[in-house]
């Protein structure tokens, strides 16, 4: 099945500076990708997503990029802020409108020093 | 509109004792998911319903747990014999037509 590695599982950013997560997948079928932030006592919430068909996706301050040679994908946060104080999630799944059963990474938790 | 609803927000029970935890998905989805979240770790699948039936199981850690679903709407996910491994928090999620999948905020299990 897909295994989705996610790094660093600590980030620790000054407001105002960019943060940058990375995810790589093992299964080439996969051909959605989206991020997650959770808040303390939250459930996840969906951020930005990409499908394989592109290579880069944005967001306001949010970006996603794509590299499905590398089986690898990133989460870009530009200029900060403390509500960007969360851990992120990245995910990989097979869409094939039937079963998107999300892999999930294993978090990454990010701290913006104000 | 309204979200993923699930309850109760927190459970606190015995080794032994069985439980119930239910979700509400957002209306029309027909599609719902339950994860569970280990204190600290990233999100486990456990079963996939469509409708009423749940073609994907293979998350499932034991047959203490089960899950049902009816009427296209509510889910419940069912503990038998709690164990103290089962102590997490357990998420629902519910997809729309574009595939984007929306969670409640959890239910935090503790297994004494």
């Amino acid at each position: 099945g897909e295994n989705v590695e996610q790094h660093p599982s600590t980030l620790s950013v000054q407001e105002g500076d960019s943060a940058v997560i990375k995810c790589t997948y093992s299964d080439s079928a996969s051909n959605y990708f989206p991020w997650y932030k959770q808040e303390l006592g939250k459930g996840p919430q969906l951020i930005i997503d990409i499908r394989s068909n592109v290579g880069e996706k944005k967001d306001q301050r949010i970006a996603v990029t794509l590299n499905k040679t590398a089986k690898h994908f990133s989460l870009h946060i530009t200029e900060t802020q403390p509500e960007d104080s969360a851990v992120y999630f990245c995910a990989a799944s097979i869409s094939n409108f039937g079963n998107e059963k999300l892999t999930f990474g294993t978090g990454t938790r990010l701290t913006i020093i104000p | 509109g309204a979200g993923v609803s699930q309850s109760p927000s927190n459970k606190v029970t015995e080794k032994g004792k069985d439980v119930e935890l239910r979700c509400d998905p957002i209306s029309g989805h027909t599609a719902l998911y339950w994860y569970r979240q280990r204190l600290g770790q990233g999100l486990e699948f456990l079963i996939y319903f469509q409708g009423n039936s749940a073609p994907d199981k293979s998350g499932l850690p034991s047959d203490r747990f089960s899950a049902e679903r009816t009427g296209e709407s509510v889910s419940t996910l069912t503990i038998q014999r709690t164990q103290q491994e089962d102590s997490a928090v357990y998420l629902c999620a519910s997809r729309d037509v574009e595939v984007k999948l929306f969670f409640g905020s959890g239910t935090q299990l503790s297994v004494l």
